[in-house]
């Protein structure tokens, strides 16, 4: 059983497409994150949502949109693609958000924009 | 604001060299601490966290950490490793919950 799982693990786009990265836990965990993952390693929250709410929302620029249809799932749509959107993106979730608790990453998606 | 420094980019060792890699965070309350393992092309796994109590905390494969509040670090260590420890390590920390702030990773290569 997968308790993190993205779909899709690799998209290639064209410049200005508009695409969507879905994520979804079975963990029954009250929170969950996108990460972003750069090509030198780095990783960075983007967004994080606790109970559907977003609690995180870190200086992405607003063609980024994350959605959370119930706590299980959270969906990132990223308008008008840029070169410098390429990235691994991650999904994450944790038990909820002001506790210790570790998170739970998914496989990533690698997002490749030409 | 929060911050985290990996001392070492990459580290190259032989199978049964001992490990350790550096880690220090900037912040002055409660934290959480964290390393996580990034195997070619795959996901983040939880190697190891630290909460409260023993500062030396044990992990999975063998690895061990040690928060030392007085220097703000929590190191990794291996006595002995292997040429499949060969991965991305990362070091993390949080204020009891909310988002994790990750170092820039060291890239552990193993060679056989």
């Amino acid at each position: 059983d997968t308790a993190v799982s993205q779909t899709p693990k690799y998209l290639v786009t064209q410049m200005g497409n508009d695409k969507s990265i879905k994520c979804e836990q079975n963990l029954g965990h009250d929170t969950m994150y996108w990460y972003k993952q750069d090509s030198k390693k780095f990783l960075k929250i983007m967004f994080s949502y606790n109970n559907k709410e977003l609690i995180i929302n870190e200086t992405v620029p607003n063609r980024f949109s994350p959605k959370s249809p119930d706590k299980a799932h959270l969906n990132l749509h990223i308008n008008s693609l840029e070169l410098g959107d390429s990235a691994v993106y991650f999904c994450a979730s944790s038990q909820a958000y002001r506790t210790n608790t570790e998170a739970f990453f998914g496989q990533g998606t690698r997002l490749t924009v030409v | 604001a929060q911050s985290v420094s990996q001392h070492n980019h990459h580290v190259i060792l032989s199978e049964a060299a001992s490990l350790e890699l550096g880690c220090n965070y900037s912040y002055g309350g409660t934290v959480n601490l964290f390393w996580y393992v990034q195997y070619p092309g795959q996901h983040l796994q939880l190697l190891l966290k630290y909460f409260s109590g023993d500062p030396l905390v044990k992990g999975i494969k063998g690895f061990e950490a040690e928060f030392i509040k007085s220097k703000f670090s929590f190191n990794l260590r291996k006595p002995s490793v292997q040429w499949s420890d060969t991965a991305e390590y990362f070091c993390a920390v949080n204020n009891q919950g909310g988002k994790l702030i990750f170092g820039q990773g060291t890239e552990l290569s193993v060679k056989p």
